[in-house]
């Protein structure tokens, strides 16, 4: 079946500008969670969603970011005015609820010029 | 807080065995991960402890001690295209029944003919 589905794969785009990356988990998965993943280094929480409850925001780094997702498909990370330090690659994972295993995405890889 | 170490880099040759450990520090530990990731591509989910023990699957094997905060990833019959970083990745459970993945920043294999 489909796996995690993520676009665009590769974004560039100018300092100050808003970006948008959108998610489309694996069908019946109710958990959904963004990381980034700067150059060499290991997955950071950002957030995590789980059917209707109120998503854990915990590790977003700033007011700059924002998660939305509908029910329990598609989601949006997005990132305003954006800043060279957010280049890295941002990767989604869903799963199903009660099961441990995270399935990722390609991930969608940012650069801020 | 919550800390993953694990070493930055190993080599080892091709046929041979290797261990990659993994020691934490974290609070409401309900499970531990471990992922192989190729440059450019996403985590794969490799094994999963969350009892005291080794787990073998094929070529991998996890192993998990509470008591010590410590897990090793054991590959056996090395392969080249075992050649990818691996993540250690603990779930920590949390008020209002959340639970999220703290990544290790990784650890890069190298394997050689």
């Amino acid at each position: 079946g489909a796996g995690v589905s993520q676009s665009p794969s590769n974004k560039v785009t100018e300092k100050g500008k808003d970006v948008e990356l959108r998610c489309d988990p694996i069908s019946g998965h109710t958990a959904l969670y963004w990381y980034r993943q700067r150059l060499g280094q290991g997955l950071e929480f950002l957030i995590y969603f789980q059917g209707n409850s109120a998503p854990d925001k915990s590790g977003l780094p700033s007011d700059r970011f924002s998660a939305e997702r509908t029910g329990e498909s598609v989601s949006t990370l997005t990132i305003q005015r954006t800043q060279q330090e957010d280049s890295a690659v941002y990767l989604c994972a869903s799963s199903r609820s009660g099961e441990e295993t995270q399935y990722f995405g390609p991930g969608t890889r940012l650069l801020v010029l | 807080g919550q800390n993953i170490d694990q070493p930055t880099e190993m080599t080892a040759t091709e046929g041979a065995i290797v261990q990659i450990n993994c020691t934490y520090q974290t609070s409401g530990f309900n499970g531990l991960f471990w992922y192989q990731q190729h440059a450019g591509e996403a985590p794969t989910f490799l094994s999963y402890n969350v009892l005291d023990g080794l787990e073998e699957k094929g070529r991998f094997s996890s192993f998990l001690s509470r008591s010590k905060g410590y897990s090793y990833l054991l590959l056996k019959e090395l392969q080249m295209k075992d050649s990818a970083s691996y993540l250690c990745a603990v779930r920590s459970s949390f008020s209002g029944g959340y639970n999220k993945l703290i990544f290790g920043a990784g650890t890069r294999l190298a394997v050689h003919p």
